[in-house]
């Protein structure tokens, strides 16, 4: 039930792009992107309901692929701010009251 | 800006010990919930709850974990007995309605000793 991110962790210089994937076994209604900095709670980025909608601000995005259980959050042109822990999120339904986070994806940033 | 504020921000305790949990959950908020993080590891769904009665639970949350809202205002999580296992940060969260943002406190780190 747990979905599953990938890759564990990323290594980027600033200034270059990084695709974490998040993929479940099990059907999907939503998936939740945050972001957790070392000792801090995780903070939302954005959410994605069924329908393929794609969403973004600034330089980060997400897609939500229906048919494969995967959603994809894109980092480009990466800023010092992005490294974090990053963690998908799913709700298998609507009427869900359960957010199930995925493994987690490390991210550092480098100058 | 509302925030979810929860307290103490550092609890130890003694194994076999009561411990209780408190957090403040956004005032118009309508569900609440409990995550725990183990040192390292994901965040994991412990319990929510909605309309004063928890609406749904992990295998985690057996009978020696409780949620109670007492007083309209406080959501508070109480371990009966702890154990080792159970030291890890703990987080509260709340959000408005099912499928939106949830808005996660700043965690009280629980160590059992």
């Amino acid at each position: 039930q747990q979905p599953v991110q990938s890759p564990q962790a990323v290594i980027l210089r600033e200034g270059e792009d990084a695709v974490i994937n998040c993929s479940s076994s099990k059907a999907l209604y939503s998936v939740h992107w945050y972001r957790q900095k070392h000792g801090e709670a995780p903070v939302f980025l954005m959410i994605l309901l069924k329908g393929g909608e794609q969403k973004g601000h600034d330089k980060i995005s997400a897609s939500f692929n229906e048919k494969k259980q995967q959603s994809s959050l894109y980092l480009t042109a990466s800023q010092l701010s992005y490294s974090g822990t990053y963690f998908c999120g799913t709700e298998m339904s609507y009427n869900t009251d359960k957010l199930i986070f995925g493994t987690g994806t490390r991210l550092q940033v480098f100058p | 800006e509302p925030e979810v504020t929860q307290t103490p921000s550092h609890q130890v305790t003694q194994m076999g010990q009561e411990v209780i949990l408190r957090c403040v959950p956004i005032s118009n908020h309508l569900y609440f919930y409990w995550y725990r993080q183990i040192l390292g590891q994901k965040v994991e769904f412990l319990v929510s709850f909605y309309n004063n009665e928890i609406s749904e639970k992990s295998e985690i949350f057996d009978d020696q974990f409780s949620v109670e809202r007492p007083d309209g205002s406080n959501f508070t999580l109480k371990i009966r007995s702890t154990k080792l296992e159970d030291s890890a940060m703990y987080f509260c969260a709340s959000n408005p309605g099912g499928n939106t943002e949830a808005f996660f406190g700043q965690g009280t780190r629980l160590t059992v000793v």
